[in-house]
């Protein structure tokens, strides 16, 4: 299987300041059609999972353009230029280049 | 609005068996890939299933291969888990999920609400 491993697994942040998270693959996520299937979900507490960036970059309808996408290959960044109160949660990268598509530990964000 | 209503979800014993359900309402139901994924209690998020719109074929992880069974009835836009021979390590928080237009499963965009299935004597 592939191993997502994310970095840090908790991430205090002050509100309006940016925050960055690391997502790596044990293996290269560009697959055969050559589409690179890198997600990231925003799960809050008592939610379930939210899609906020498909295919790397690409920013779902309604998430707000703070949010920001980017990598190739095994390396990943999901960055928040300026955190806001509602972002606290837990965010996941997961892959669906090989089955069975797997997730990151997931890192917590938090407001100092 | 697209959305997915989960259930089923129970108490159940070591060895015994649940079925879950997913009502989907809101988009074309047969035109797409579905899934579950689960989160064990404080825990990350795992896939346990998914199904493809076209030929119905499903997949498992070999954490449940051989007692997990998906399937989808694209006639009532349900999709169904039959799940046996539980496990302790089955207990979760059982998503739904509903594959996107472009890429599946691949990438999943919309997340039902979740029901709870325990296993435990």
């Amino acid at each position: 299987d592939v191993v997502m491993t994310q970095s840090p697994l908790s991430l205090p942040v002050t509100l309006g300041q940016p925050a960055s998270i690391s997502c790596r693959s044990s293996q290269s996520l560009v697959n055969s059609d050559g589409n690179t299937y890198l997600n990231w979900f925003q799960q809050r507490p008592g939610q379930s999972p939210r899609r906020l960036i498909y295919k790397v970059s690409n920013r779902d309808s309604g998430v707000p353009d703070r949010f920001s996408g980017s990598g190739s290959g095994t390396d990943f960044t999901l960055k928040i230029s300026r955190v806001e109160a509602e972002d606290v949660g837990v965010y996941y990268c997961m892959q669906g280049t090989q089955w069975p598509w797997t997730f990151g530990q997931g890192t917590k964000v938090e407001i100092k | 609005e697209v959305q997915l209503v989960e259930s089923g979800g129970n108490l159940v014993q070591p060895g015994g068996c649940l079925r879950l359900s997913c009502a989907a309402s809101g988009f074309t139901f047969r035109n797409h890939a579905m899934g579950w994924a689960r989160q064990a209690p404080g825990k990350g998020l795992e896939w346990v299933s998914v199904i493809n719109a076209g030929d119905g074929a499903a997949y498992y992880p070999d954490s449940v291969k051989g007692r997990f069974t998906l399937s989808r009835d694209n006639s009532k836009n349900t999709l169904s888990l039959q799940m046996n021979s539980l496990r302790a390590e089955d207990t979760a928080v059982y998503y739904c999920a509903k594959g996107s237009a472009t890429g599946g499963t691949r990438e999943p965009d919309i997340w039902g609400q979740g029901t709870m299935v325990t296993v435990s004597s």
